[in-house]
């Protein structure tokens, strides 16, 4: 199994400042044939669903906003929240999707300082 | 518009098999590419995956459930069935079933989640 490990598990950050959540997989979820890092990033709130903020590594889901930027390749990853709003108090999950079984991070609790 | 709702019993007792029923709407089963699967959270812990099933079929399920775990569709219901054998209280766990829209993209949409306790 790829184990997926997170970094911090928690983090409290002021509003609109800049939040990072690193995520490191034991081995690398870069596809060659079409050169797509198989690595998504989610948002879980209390009494609500995992969100999609980000797949393949940096592409934003569809109505996310754009203060959610994914970054990174092959085994290392970042999740930037570029100025912290209230409604992202949450846990940040990483993913990978490369193979099965498919494998999560820890989760990162993100706070407000 | 995509949904996907869990429904299934809220408790079981040890040993028991538990049957959750992932129905669906807003996409197609049968389209090439589309999966679902489903995932669980422990209460206070990381989510986890259990088994996926693809538009053509195929099944996968996690390695250490596997003898455990039985994942079905039918198409013409736009339902997912999952099925796990003897249940055990650290089964306790919010499952949610989820889809993707291709192989290259990640699980989009969730259903709400269904708490399961396990416990005599």
């Amino acid at each position: 199994d790829i184990v997926m490990t997170q970094s911090p598990d928690s983090l409290a950050v002021s509003l609109g400042e800049r939040a990072t959540i690193n995520c490191k997989s034991s081995q690398s979820v870069l596809y060659s044939a079409n050169n797509k890092d198989y690595l998504a990033w989610y948002q879980h709130k209390p009494g609500q669903p995992p969100k999609l903020l980000i797949y393949g590594a940096s592409s934003r889901e569809s109505g996310v906003p754009d203060r959610f930027s994914g970054s990174g390749s092959g085994t290392d990853f970042t999740l930037t929240i570029s100025s912290l709003q209230a409604e992202d108090v949450a846990v940040y999950y990483c993913h990978q999707y490369y193979n099965n079984p498919q494998t999560f991070g820890q989760g990162t609790r993100l706070e407000i300082k | 518009q995509v949904t996907l709702r869990e429904s299934g019993p809220a408790l079981v007792k040890p040993t028991q098999t538990l049957t959750l029923t992932c129905t669906f709407s807003g996409f197609s089963l049968n389209t090439s590419g589309v999966s679902v699967t489903w995932i669980r959270q422990p209460p206070g812990k990381a989510l986890e995956w259990l088994a996926v099933i693809d538009w053509d079929g195929d099944k996968f399920y996690h390695p250490s459930l596997k003898t455990r775990l039985t994942i079905s569709k039918d198409t013409s219901k736009d339902q997912v069935v999952l099925r796990m054998t003897n249940m055990d209280p650290v089964d306790t766990a919010t499952y949610y079933c989820t889809r993707r829209r291709g192989y290259n993209y990640a699980w989009d949409y969730w259903g709400q989640g269904a708490l399961v306790t396990v416990s005599s």
